[in-house]
Protein backbone atom coordinates (compact mmCIF):
# COMPACT_ATOMS: atom_id res chain seq x y z
CA UNK A 1 0.00 0.00 0.00
CA UNK A 2 0.95 3.73 -0.72
CA UNK A 3 3.03 5.15 2.12
CA UNK A 4 1.55 8.79 1.47
CA UNK A 5 -1.96 10.97 1.38
CA UNK A 6 -2.33 13.46 -1.07
CA UNK A 7 -5.20 15.34 -1.91
CA UNK A 8 -7.18 14.23 -5.03
CA UNK A 9 -6.98 17.36 -6.80
CA UNK A 10 -6.27 21.39 -6.78
CA UNK A 11 -6.41 24.51 -9.11
CA UNK A 12 -3.30 26.73 -9.51
CA UNK A 13 -3.75 29.36 -11.59
CA UNK A 14 -1.30 29.79 -14.49
CA UNK A 15 1.82 31.86 -13.62
CA UNK A 16 1.42 31.03 -9.92
CA UNK A 17 3.59 28.44 -7.48
CA UNK A 18 1.75 25.28 -7.24
CA UNK A 19 2.23 24.18 -3.67
CA UNK A 20 1.17 19.99 -4.04
CA UNK A 21 1.60 18.84 0.04
CA UNK A 22 2.22 15.13 0.53
CA UNK A 23 1.95 13.76 3.47
CA UNK A 24 4.03 10.51 4.74
CA UNK A 25 3.69 10.55 8.84
CA UNK A 26 4.54 6.78 8.79
CA UNK A 27 8.09 7.30 6.87
CA UNK A 28 11.31 5.77 8.11
CA UNK A 29 14.94 7.14 8.24
CA UNK A 30 15.96 5.66 5.20
CA UNK A 31 13.00 6.37 3.27
CA UNK A 32 13.43 8.74 0.29
CA UNK A 33 10.78 11.06 -1.02
CA UNK A 34 10.04 11.32 -4.43
CA UNK A 35 7.60 12.99 -7.24
CA UNK A 36 6.23 11.87 -10.39
CA UNK A 37 3.91 13.44 -12.63
CA UNK A 38 1.45 11.93 -15.39
CA UNK A 39 0.08 13.71 -18.26
CA UNK A 40 -2.69 12.56 -19.50
CA UNK A 41 -2.51 9.29 -21.16
CA UNK A 42 1.41 9.34 -21.03
CA UNK A 43 3.68 7.46 -19.16
CA UNK A 44 5.01 8.73 -15.54
CA UNK A 45 7.45 11.72 -15.53
CA UNK A 46 10.32 12.10 -12.54
CA UNK A 47 10.56 15.35 -11.23
CA UNK A 48 12.42 15.23 -7.92
CA UNK A 49 13.33 13.17 -5.10
CA UNK A 50 15.18 14.09 -1.74
CA UNK A 51 16.03 12.32 1.70
CA UNK A 52 15.51 15.12 4.07
CA UNK A 53 17.09 18.31 2.91
CA UNK A 54 14.75 20.52 0.80
CA UNK A 55 16.46 19.66 -3.15
CA UNK A 56 15.81 22.22 -6.27
CA UNK A 57 16.08 21.12 -10.12
CA UNK A 58 14.88 23.31 -13.30
CA UNK A 59 11.41 21.79 -12.49
CA UNK A 60 10.84 22.00 -10.00
CA UNK A 61 11.63 22.37 -5.45
CA UNK A 62 11.04 19.65 -2.77
CA UNK A 63 10.21 20.99 0.96
CA UNK A 64 10.68 18.23 3.48
CA UNK A 65 10.03 18.95 6.83
CA UNK A 66 12.24 18.68 9.54
CA UNK A 67 10.22 15.67 11.15
CA UNK A 68 10.39 14.15 7.54
CA UNK A 69 6.59 13.44 8.34
CA UNK A 70 5.74 16.06 5.36
CA UNK A 71 7.23 17.93 1.90
CA UNK A 72 5.61 19.96 -0.36
CA UNK A 73 6.38 19.96 -4.19
CA UNK A 74 6.61 23.86 -5.47
CA UNK A 75 6.05 24.62 -9.23
CA UNK A 76 7.49 28.22 -9.19
CA UNK A 77 5.71 29.37 -12.25
CA UNK A 78 3.02 27.02 -13.15
CA UNK A 79 1.80 26.44 -16.63
CA UNK A 80 -0.72 25.31 -18.66
CA UNK A 81 1.44 21.90 -19.58
CA UNK A 82 1.67 21.63 -15.89
CA UNK A 83 -2.08 20.06 -15.86
CA UNK A 84 -1.15 16.84 -14.46
CA UNK A 85 -1.99 14.08 -11.88
CA UNK A 86 1.16 14.42 -9.32
CA UNK A 87 2.43 11.06 -7.03
CA UNK A 88 4.28 11.61 -3.79
CA UNK A 89 5.89 7.87 -3.26
CA UNK A 90 8.20 7.24 -0.15
CA UNK A 91 10.71 4.20 -1.19
CA UNK A 92 13.61 2.64 -0.10
CA UNK A 93 16.50 1.17 -1.53
CA UNK A 94 15.64 -2.43 -2.86
CA UNK A 95 11.75 -1.93 -2.97
CA UNK A 96 9.83 -0.98 -5.87
CA UNK A 97 8.11 2.12 -6.75
CA UNK A 98 3.84 2.50 -5.39
CA UNK A 99 2.34 4.46 -6.49
CA UNK A 100 -1.09 6.03 -4.68
CA UNK A 101 -3.71 8.02 -6.24
CA UNK A 102 -1.81 11.31 -6.77
CA UNK A 103 -3.28 14.71 -7.31
CA UNK A 104 -5.02 15.67 -10.16
CA UNK A 105 -3.51 19.89 -10.55
CA UNK A 106 -5.44 21.79 -12.66
CA UNK A 107 -3.69 24.75 -13.88
CA UNK A 108 -6.30 27.64 -15.18
CA UNK A 109 -5.76 30.22 -17.45
CA UNK B 1 19.91 9.55 -26.03
CA UNK B 2 16.79 7.77 -27.18
CA UNK B 3 13.99 6.97 -24.14
CA UNK B 4 12.23 3.96 -23.16
CA UNK B 5 10.46 2.16 -26.41
CA UNK B 6 7.43 0.24 -25.98
CA UNK B 7 5.94 -1.98 -28.42
CA UNK B 8 2.93 -1.94 -29.95
CA UNK B 9 1.06 1.20 -28.63
CA UNK B 10 -2.41 -0.05 -29.05
CA UNK B 11 -3.42 -3.34 -29.31
CA UNK B 12 -7.04 -4.63 -29.60
CA UNK B 13 -7.67 -8.71 -28.46
CA UNK B 14 -10.09 -11.42 -27.32
CA UNK B 15 -10.52 -13.01 -23.86
CA UNK B 16 -8.88 -16.21 -24.11
CA UNK B 17 -5.96 -14.60 -26.14
CA UNK B 18 -2.39 -14.22 -25.63
CA UNK B 19 -0.65 -11.12 -26.05
CA UNK B 20 2.75 -10.06 -25.67
CA UNK B 21 4.59 -6.70 -24.93
CA UNK B 22 8.34 -5.31 -25.87
CA UNK B 23 10.31 -2.62 -23.97
CA UNK B 24 13.13 -1.59 -24.99
CA UNK B 25 14.84 0.53 -22.41
CA UNK B 26 17.55 3.07 -22.50
CA UNK B 27 20.91 2.47 -23.46
CA UNK B 28 22.97 1.53 -20.29
CA UNK B 29 20.39 0.81 -18.32
CA UNK B 30 20.14 -2.87 -16.93
CA UNK B 31 16.60 -3.04 -14.94
CA UNK B 32 13.33 -2.83 -16.37
CA UNK B 33 10.12 -2.83 -14.62
CA UNK B 34 6.65 -3.06 -15.56
CA UNK B 35 3.30 -1.22 -13.93
CA UNK B 36 -0.55 -1.93 -14.76
CA UNK B 37 -2.53 0.94 -15.22
CA UNK B 38 -6.29 0.93 -15.19
CA UNK B 39 -8.99 3.38 -13.79
CA UNK B 40 -10.43 1.59 -10.80
CA UNK B 41 -7.20 0.28 -9.50
CA UNK B 42 -4.31 2.85 -10.54
CA UNK B 43 -0.80 2.30 -11.33
CA UNK B 44 0.31 -1.17 -10.00
CA UNK B 45 3.77 -2.81 -9.95
CA UNK B 46 3.96 -6.35 -12.15
CA UNK B 47 7.37 -6.99 -12.10
CA UNK B 48 11.18 -5.72 -12.15
CA UNK B 49 13.83 -7.69 -14.13
CA UNK B 50 17.49 -6.96 -13.46
CA UNK B 51 20.55 -8.53 -16.21
CA UNK B 52 17.88 -10.99 -16.91
CA UNK B 53 16.81 -12.40 -13.85
CA UNK B 54 13.16 -11.36 -11.75
CA UNK B 55 14.30 -9.15 -9.11
CA UNK B 56 10.57 -8.08 -7.61
CA UNK B 57 7.50 -9.13 -8.46
CA UNK B 58 3.90 -7.62 -7.82
CA UNK B 59 0.48 -9.19 -6.62
CA UNK B 60 -0.44 -10.66 -9.97
CA UNK B 61 -1.87 -14.16 -11.16
CA UNK B 62 0.86 -16.28 -12.97
CA UNK B 63 -1.00 -15.52 -16.33
CA UNK B 64 1.26 -12.44 -16.48
CA UNK B 65 4.81 -13.22 -16.99
CA UNK B 66 7.92 -11.64 -18.23
CA UNK B 67 11.22 -12.04 -19.40
CA UNK B 68 14.73 -10.00 -20.06
CA UNK B 69 17.04 -10.42 -22.59
CA UNK B 70 21.29 -10.24 -22.61
CA UNK B 71 20.18 -6.69 -24.04
CA UNK B 72 18.22 -5.24 -21.12
CA UNK B 73 15.32 -5.60 -23.59
CA UNK B 74 12.44 -6.61 -22.09
CA UNK B 75 9.00 -8.35 -22.99
CA UNK B 76 5.72 -9.53 -20.93
CA UNK B 77 3.12 -11.78 -21.67
CA UNK B 78 -0.18 -12.04 -20.00
CA UNK B 79 -2.28 -15.56 -21.41
CA UNK B 80 -5.89 -16.43 -21.34
CA UNK B 81 -6.80 -12.85 -21.57
CA UNK B 82 -9.62 -11.68 -19.28
CA UNK B 83 -11.55 -8.46 -19.41
CA UNK B 84 -10.14 -6.71 -16.73
CA UNK B 85 -6.86 -7.21 -18.26
CA UNK B 86 -7.08 -4.09 -20.70
CA UNK B 87 -5.24 -1.96 -19.02
CA UNK B 88 -2.33 0.69 -19.95
CA UNK B 89 0.79 -1.33 -19.84
CA UNK B 90 4.13 0.88 -18.77
CA UNK B 91 7.38 -0.04 -19.07
CA UNK B 92 10.37 1.91 -17.07
CA UNK B 93 14.08 1.63 -17.06
CA UNK B 94 16.91 2.44 -14.62
CA UNK B 95 20.44 1.56 -14.40
CA UNK B 96 20.09 -0.46 -11.98
CA UNK B 97 16.76 -0.25 -10.08
CA UNK B 98 15.25 -1.09 -7.05
CA UNK B 99 19.66 -1.62 -6.09
CA UNK B 100 19.71 2.51 -6.05
CA UNK B 101 17.68 5.41 -4.98
CA UNK B 102 17.31 7.08 -8.50
CA UNK B 103 14.64 7.55 -10.64
CA UNK B 104 12.62 5.37 -13.52
CA UNK B 105 12.03 6.46 -16.38
CA UNK B 106 8.60 5.52 -18.29
CA UNK B 107 7.75 4.59 -21.54
CA UNK B 108 4.30 5.90 -23.34
CA UNK B 109 2.77 2.63 -22.55
CA UNK B 110 1.07 -0.35 -24.70
CA UNK B 111 -2.31 0.13 -24.46
CA UNK B 112 -4.58 -3.30 -24.02
CA UNK B 113 -8.33 -3.28 -24.84
CA UNK B 114 -9.93 -7.25 -24.29
CA UNK B 115 -13.14 -7.62 -25.98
Amino acid sequence: DAKTTQPPSMDCAEGRAANLPCNHSTISGNEYVYWYRQIHSQGPQYIIHGLKNNETNEMASLIITEDRKSSTLILPHATLRDTAVYYCIVRVYGQNFVFGPGTRLSVLP
Amino acid sequence: KAGVTQTPRYLIKTRGQQVTLSCSPISGHRSVSWYQQTPGQGLQFLFEYFSETQRNKGNFPGRFSGRQFSNSRSEMNVSTLELGDSALYLCASSPLGSLNTGELFFGEGSRLTVL
